[in-house]
């Protein structure tokens, strides 16, 4: 399988920060990678497709980019709403390979 | 709005069965594959099984591969898991997916979950 893996696993930030959270896959997947937001006891929630395609209804704060290996989900202004976990997916050719999850990285508030 | 609802789940004894039902509303559920994916408590995301659109094919991760089956019935619009020989391991809250609109594999409407736990 292919294994994605998040950086950091924990951060703390305030309010208005910019925040990058990181994720590399084992092995290339072009683009192939989506990004989410849970919070406790709730579902995780779409943010990012493509690697850098926008949900529709996600605020224009969120984004992504990346292709290959190595992606970033960059919050350009830290709000309260998105203090929460942060997951990314990779779904390269996942008739083949299975459809994997990094870690997690949960964003605290400083 | 998609409305994705789990039922089904509890506790089961190791080596026991379950049935986990995923009623969809809201969008047209024939034209979707769709999805579980489990979370273990306080870990993170794992995903599980995947449909077609007209349940003519199904992929499943390693861990359940012979163990799980993945089924839906369009005239209910519903979406299943049946769960055999299940494992301490298997402990989890058992999400239901849509995958999303363009090209790929990825999960844009999820349900809230349904708890399932395997212990004696």
């Amino acid at each position: 399988d292919i294994q994605m893996t998040q950086s950091p696993s924990t951060l703390s930030a305030s309010v208005g920060d910019r925040v990058t959270i990181t994720c590399r896959a084992s092995q290339s997947i072009s683009t192939w990678l989506a990004w989410y937001q849970q919070k406790p006891g709730k579902a995780p929630k779409l943010l990012i497709y493509k690697a850098s395609s926008l949900e529709s209804g996600v605020p224009s704060t969120f984004s992504g980019s990346g292709s290959g290996t190595e992606f970033t989900l960059t919050i350009s202004s830290l709000q309260p709403d998105d203090f929460a976990t942060y997951y990314c997916q990779q779904y390269y050719d996942y008739r083949a390979h299975a459809v994997t999850f990094g870690g997690g990285t949960k964003v605290e508030i400083k | 709005e998609v409305q994705l609802e789990e039922s089904g789940g509890g506790l089961v004894q190791p080596g026991g069965s379950l049935r986990l039902s995923c009623a969809a509303s809201g969008f047209t559920f024939s034209t979707y594959w769709m999805n579980w994916v489990r979370q273990a408590p306080g870990k993170g995301l794992e995903w599980v099984a995947t449909i077609k659109d007209d349940g003519s094919d199904q992929w499943y991760a390693d861990p359940v591969k012979g163990r799980f089956t993945v089924s839906r019935d369009s005239a209910k619009r519903s979406l299943y898991l049946q769960m055999n020989s299940l494992r301490a391991d298997d402990t989890a809250l058992y999400f239901c997916a849509r995958d999303g609109i363009t090209d790929g594999l990825y999960f844009d409407s999820w349900g809230q979950g349904t708890l399932v736990t395997v212990s004696s």
